[in-house]
Order: structure tokens, then C-alpha cells, then sequence
């Protein structure tokens, strides 16, 4: 199993360049995820999608569009890339969301290895 | 709005020693708390998962408590060794908040030989 892939590893964009990050997971999982990273702030979320052809926004989805065509693969597009938009951006799957025997949930996420992004 | 925190941000010890990282987090409705490791430049490690109904979890010489009334979880490592030197991140999900998990700042642990 690769687990979760990311490509690109690295990007170097123009401001107003659009890009595609592509995520793809082997485990079979229904729900994946694109975080981002930046010193200071953490992950936050950008968007996830609970199934095939669906998606929803998370804390930061501005500037992004994302889609869900086939249950493996989450894709996170950048139309007209930002300075802001610099980051390491993290792709993540798991399970959904199922109770645990006497309440909680068991959904451990699965991160890929992240795509550098820089904005110039 | 929730949060998740973390103290240290940093914390040095010698190879050897017992440590425990801290997570706190501002709303006691929580479905899982989940504990990851990064290594520089790299990806995030699930190490453990505690569900909301479970009071602790154990991975080798890691154990992590969870007290929700309070709402803290701590990381115990025992006997650190320098290849545990990396950044460990606290992430909660809380109930109201659908799928999303809200992080913490992270730890950066420094284990010196």
C-alpha cells in the first residue's frame, strides 16, 4: 500500500498562474481532506469530501476549488495563485465518521507527504 | 471559537528522560483526539487516536491520556531517545465542527544523546 500520494512534491508558481495538486489514496477510505500549512497558523482545513462527487468547505476555502471524480483521488485547484497561497499543503483520508461502541468516533486520518508551494 | 493548544512550543531534554507533552482544548464535545509526529520538511505520523469514550491509548512507549471534562489529553513518552526529536501536534474533532480537525500549535521536541 502507498498509503496517501501527493504530486507535485514541489511548485514554484507566478501570481495569477493556475495550478492542480492531485491526492490519490489506495486505502479504499471514503473521506479526503486538503490542509494547509503555515508557520504561526498551524493546519487548517481548505476543503474535504465525504464521498465521491460530493465537497465542502472547510476554514480556509478561499481561492481554492476542489473535486472529487473518483472515490481515489481529491484534486485542490488554485485558478489565480496568490502570494497568500504560499504554503505546504497537506492531502489526508479516513473512514467515515463511525461511532465508536459507546459513543466517540474512530476516523483516524492519513496524511500524505505534502506539496510545497511558493508564490512569487 | 474552538481551540487547541499546546505547551511547550519547544522542550529540550536528555536522552533518557521521561516527558510528557500537554494538549488542552476549549469544548469538552469532542468525537476523537488524535496525536501525530512530523519530522522536518515531512508529512504528519498518526501515532494515536483516542475516541471520546476511552481515557487513554498505548503504542509502544507512548501512552496518551484523554480527559474530556477538563479538557486535556497528555502525551507520554517514556525513556526518550534522540530519533524522537521532531514536531508532535495535537488535533481534536470536535462534535459541531462535522469532519474537520482543529489542530494545535505542536510541540518541538528536541531528545539530545
Amino acid at each position: 500500500n502507498a498509503g496517501v500520494t501527493q504530486t507535485p512534491k514541489f511548485r514554484v508558481l507566478k501570481t495569477g498562474q493556475s495550478m492542480t495538486l492531485l491526492c490519490a489514496q489506495d486505502m479504499n477510505h471514503e473521506y479526503m481532506y486538503w490542509y494547509r500549512q503555515d508557520p504561526g497558523m498551524g493546519l487548517r482545513l481548505i476543503h474535504y469530501s465525504v464521498g465521491e462527487g460530493t465537497t465542502a468547505k472547510g476554514e480556509v476555502p478561499d481561492g481554492y476549488n476542489v473535486s472529487r471524480l473518483k472515490k481515489q483521488n481529491f484534486l485542490l485547484g488554485l485558478e489565480s495563485a496568490a502570494p497568500s497561497q504560499t504554503s505546504v499543503y497537506f492531502c489526508a483520508s479516513s473512514y467515515s465518521l463511525v461511532s465508536g461502541t459507546s459513543g466517540g468516533a474512530y476516523n483516524e486520518q492519513f496524511f500524505g507527504p505534502g506539496t510545497r508551494l511558493t508564490v512569487l | 471559537k474552538q481551540e487547541v493548544t499546546q505547551i511547550p512550543a519547544a522542550l529540550s531534554v536528555p536522552e533518557g528522560e521521561n516527558l510528557v507533552l500537554n494538549c488542552s482544548f476549549t469544548d469538552s464535545a469532542i468525537y476523537n483526539l488524535q496525536w501525530f509526529r512530523q519530522d522536518p520538511g515531512k508529512g504528519l505520523t498518526s501515532l494515536l487516536l483516542i475516541q471520546s469514550s476511552q481515557r487513554e491509548q498505548t503504542s509502544g512507549r507512548l501512552n496518551a491520556s484523554l480527559d474530556k471534562s477538563s479538557g486535556r489529553s497528555t502525551l507520554y513518552i517514556a525513556a526518550s531517545q534522540p530519533g524522537d526529536s521532531a514536531t508532535y501536534l495535537c488535533a481534536v474533532m470536535f462534535n459541531n465542527a462535522g469532519n474537520m480537525l482543529t489542530f494545535g500549535g505542536g510541540t518541538r521536541l528536541m531528545v539530545k544523546p
